[in-house]
């Protein structure tokens, strides 16, 4: 099971919007509704910040938004602050053996 | 809600650790769990999950036949038996929440436990 792709990095200035995109198979992210994206800053436990492709946890600023289109998922951070500068994964569950797979990673840059 | 991870540390290749991780502040034997690694400067890789019941588990291919996942409800301890390590399972293990079951996301994380795989 192959990792979903990402670009390396993003950067935007403050207030800006930015999308990371997540490319998978039919076999994950084309063919379910469980994709989720991660946040993690630099020596901390990851963070959960969208699930089931769209849906935000509570807590999680609606500044943050996802989509699927086919094989790609996206997540949007609109009005980019200093606090978004992280890593960012995506994932979603996978048919077969293997259950679940993570994308990449995606280093998020404030200007 | 909270999960405590432990047991990593420094191990020779062909050798073998448990790690295990204490979950507080949440009815543990409704969830599934997952273990999630990362490798030094590395992205994130599922590992392994197991449902709220313990009758269900999942590998990925890089640990199977290796791994084993286990839980103690009446403890509420989640553990991972790792035997035959090698040195590419050098990584940060995170213990994960599974909210919905079926590994669809992971909402509660814990700090990480690190283990090193080298001679």
């Amino acid at each position: 099971q192959s990792a979903l792709t990402q670009p390396a990095s993003v950067s935007g200035s403050p207030g800006q919007s930015i999308t990371i995109s997540c490319t998978g198979t039919s076999s994950d992210v084309g063919g379910y509704n469980y994709v989720s994206w991660y946040q993690q800053h630099p020596g901390k436990a990851p963070k959960l910040m969208i699930y089931d492709v769209s849906n935000r946890p509570s807590g999680v600023p609606d500044r943050f938004s996802g989509s699927k289109s086919g094989n790609t998922a996206s997540l949007t951070i609109s009005g980019l602050q200093a606090e978004d500068e992280a890593d960012y994964y995506c994932s979603s569950y996978t048919s077969g053996s293997t259950r679940h797979v993570f994308g990449t990673g995606t280093k998020v840059t404030v200007l | 809600v909270q999960l405590l991870e432990s047991g990593g540390g420094l191990v020779q290749p062909g050798g073998s650790l448990r790690l295990s991780c204490a979950a507080s502040g949440f009815t543990f034997s409704s969830y599934a769990m997952s273990w999630v690694r990362q490798a030094p400067g590395k992205g994130l890789e599922w590992v392994s999950a197991i449902t709220g019941s313990g009758v269900g588990t999942h590998y990925a291919d890089s640990v199977k036949g290796r791994f084993t996942i286990s839980r103690d409800n009446s403890r509420n301890t989640l553990y991972m038996e790792m035997n035959s390590l090698r040195a590419d399972d050098t990584a940060k293990y995170y213990c994960a929440k599974d909210p919905m079951g079926v590994t669809r996301a992971f909402d509660i994380w814990g700090q990480g436990t690190m283990v090193t795989v080298s001679s």
